[in-house]
């Protein structure tokens, strides 16, 4: 069966460090993989995304790598802050322009 | 960048009357939208798939005469939970994606409650 599993469902990091969150895919061949953020009760917004030709992108404190051997993506925060703190999802994209979602992954940027 | 606006945000109704909600594409022409429905703490739960002009392809487990989505034009789609009851209390969200993107701009949701 097809899954998309993110690591924890939550995770707490101290200002400053960087967070680390994984997306873990079976059963997928996507075209590509994108990260969204989500505040609580608002819609996602997107923040990266990653081809599947590509290993990694960059983008201001945000850092995607993408290994499909693997069949796993890393999203890093480097320098995090309060601010940081929601909930992260990661996306597959396949070439049928269809979108899944990942459980998603909480995060607490303590001060 | 690209504005997908929902609505309303909010909604309280009383069980058995039937709920609209639109979402419109601002500034591009949404050849696909995508609705979702999200319970607390959980991830997004794909409930259907609209292309202009064309049935919605529904999920599995998901009733298209309860949930009826119309995308008669290439900014507009709506979601109607006909006949509600509370348990289809839950947050609705709307996304849409157009020619040439390669990521989907999110509705703002609509939290449904079904008293």
């Amino acid at each position: 069966s097809q899954k998309i599993e993110q690591n924890s469902e939550a995770l707490n990091i101290q200002e400053g460090k960087t967070a680390t969150l994984t997306c873990n895919y079976t059963n997928y061949s996507p075209a590509y993989l994108q990260w969204y953020r989500q505040d609580p009760g608002r819609g996602p917004v997107f923040l990266l995304l990653i081809r599947e030709n590509e290993k990694e992108k960059r983008k201001e404190r945000l850092k995607v790598t993408f290994d499909t051997t693997l069949k796993q993506s890393l999203f890093h925060i480097t320098a995090s802050q309060p601010a940081d703190s929601a909930t992260y999802l990661c996306a597959l994209m396949n070439t049928g322009n269809q979108f899944y979602f990942g459980t998603g992954t909480s995060l607490t940027v303590i001060p | 960048g690209a504005v997908v606006s929902q609505h309303p945000s909010r909604v309280i109704c009383k069980s058995g009357t039937s709920v609209k909600i639109e979402c419109r594409s601002l500034d591009f022409q949404a050849t696909t939208m995508f609705w979702y429905r999200q319970f607390p703490k959980q991830s997004l739960m794909l409930m259907a798939t609209s292309n202009e002009g064309s049935k919605a392809t529904y999920e599995q487990g998901v009733e298209k005469d309860k949930f009826l989505i119309n995308h008669a034009s290439l900014t507009l789609s709506t979601l109607t939970v006909t006949s509600a009851h509370p348990e289809d209390s839950s947050f609705y969200i709307c996304s849409a994606f157009g020619r040439g993107n390669e990521k989907l701009f999110f509705g703002s949701g609509t939290q449904l409650s079904v008293l």
